[in-house]
């Protein structure tokens, strides 16, 4: 256990379908992130919410929508997904501006857009 | 832009045994961080170790081991006395240290799979 909760674990959406993702840290950390995991892709970092600033991947589809309401909770909204958006979405959190920086990770929502 | 490069999509090791898995990475830099973590089954990505590349010491951890070579941009894992619960996807990481505020953005490599063999 390392803190970082992910929910759903997985989750099935039609490409019309508008859901959410839900993360939620319990270590204290000021900084918290999503990334993709695709089959034989490298992990890709898309949202940064670091000292209430956002810093994003210009790259990512604007049909996902991140919240940080506050330094423990993080939202992916997902809307009008497509089925290359099938993917383990990976939440993360630190402890920013610390030189010994280090990355706890939730287990992640296996997503299938059909 | 940097890069990180693992050449090996699959290894596989006897139990007890030794294994290294390998990891080059490009960059122009010259202080940064490299990691290896570890994703079993249950999909939760696992720091086993981490090397700051302005220390010329090879980082430890138990059982796990790197051989850092700043030099030739090369950060192999070494895995002693393999068990049947190091089967896993692992993956090797870089992070630049100028950026400010937070630092989470590591370039991962593709991964390797490996399997123990009971």
């Amino acid at each position: 256990e390392t803190g970082v909760t992910q929910t759903p674990r997985h989750l099935v959406m039609g490409m019309t379908n508008k859901k959410s993702l839900k993360c939620e840290q319990h270590l204290g950390h000021n900084a918290m992130y999503w990334y993709k995991q695709s089959a034989k892709k490298p992990l890709e970092l898309m949202f940064v919410y670091s000292l209430e600033e956002r810093v994003e991947n210009n790259s990512v589809p604007s049909r996902f929508s991140p919240e940080c309401p506050n330094s423990s909770h993080l939202f992916l909204h997902l809307h009008t997904l497509q089925p290359e958006d099938s993917a383990l979405y990976l939440c993360a959190s630190s402890q920013a501006d610390s030189r010994g920086e280090k990355l706890f990770f939730g287990s992640g929502t296996q997503l299938s857009v059909l | 832009a940097q890069t990180v490069t693992q050449s090996q999509p699959e290894m596989s090791v006897q139990e007890a045994e030794t294994v290294t898995l390998s990891c080059t990475y490009d960059t122009s830099e010259s202080d940064y961080y490299l990691f290896w973590y570890k994703q079993p089954p249950s999909r939760q990505m696992i720091l086993v170790i981490r090397q700051e590349a302005y220390k010329q010491q090879n980082a430890t951890e138990n059982r796990f081991s790197v051989n850092f070579q700043k030099a030739a941009k090369s950060f192999s894992l070494k895995i002693s006395d393999s068990q049947l619960g190091d089967a896993a996807m692992y993956f090797c990481a870089y992070r630049s240290v100028n950026y400010g505020g937070s630092q989470g953005n590591l370039i991962f490599g593709k991964g390797t799979k490996l399997s123990v063999k009971p």
